[in-house]
């Protein structure tokens, strides 16, 4: 199973919005709306921020929005502060009950 | 709260075997799906094993199918990764998670153990 594709780093300034693609196939990403995002900072643990593409969970900010079109989700973050700064993670459920999760983006908060 | 917390990580030697283990505490452990998510030094997050409510069903990433095996004990609200063959590419910290009750993300996380293949 190939890991998801996501880009390697973004970038914005306080106050932008910015947004996190993560591209699957149609055995992940295109067939199931399981797709779930995680933040990283620095040294920690992942922190769950999305799952089943949109819906955030208790206590995270709603700066942070999902949505998917076809083999595609996306990760969106408004009003960029710079504690956003963090390695962010797509994740999909799979054909087979594995699981699969992109390789990863850097934010920097400018 | 939820807390997980790991142990049992450490260095061991190429084809070397090592078990990592997870506590679990304020969760009815029983109802949750159970999993290990890997990460090795400077790289991404690496799903590596599932293991249902009643160990019923149990499944692995393919490049540890046949060296690793998960398992958990309800009564004792604990989970375990046993680790065998180990090869450098094992060398990660290993994360004890909960699956969520829809089934479709990992709502809590251990603080990741680190285990080192190395001669």
């Amino acid at each position: 199973q190939s890991a998801l594709t996501q880009p390697a780093s973004v970038s914005g300034s306080p106050g932008q919005s910015i947004t996190i693609s993560c591209t699957g196939t149609s055995s992940d990403v295109g067939s199931y709306n399981l797709v779930s995002w995680y933040q990283q900072q620095s040294g920690k643990a992942p922190k769950l921020i999305i799952y089943e593409v949109n819906k955030r969970p208790s206590g995270v900010s709603n700066r942070f929005s999902g949505s998917k079109s076809g083999n595609t989700a996306s990760l969106t973050i408004s009003g960029l502060q710079a504690e956003d700064e963090a390695d962010y993670y797509c994740c999909s459920y799979v054909y087979g009950s594995t699981v699969v999760f992109g390789g990863g983006t850097k934010l920097t908060v400018l | 709260e939820v807390q997980l917390v790991e142990s049992g990580g450490g260095l061991v030697k190429p084809g070397g075997s090592l078990r990592v283990s997870c506590a679990a505490f304020g969760l009815t452990f029983s109802r949750y799906t159970l999993n290990w998510v890997r990460q090795a030094p400077g790289k991404g997050l690496e799903w590596v094993s599932s293991i249902s409510t009643s160990s019923r069903f149990i499944y692995y990433t393919d490049s540890v199918k046949g060296r690793f095996t998960i398992s958990r004990d309800n009564a004792k609200n604990s989970l375990s990764l046993q680790m065998s063959g180990l090869r450098a590419e094992d060398t990660a910290v290993y994360y004890c998670v909960r699956e969520g009750l829809s089934g479709s993300s990992f709502d809590y996380w251990g603080q990741g153990i680190l285990v080192t293949v190395s001669s």
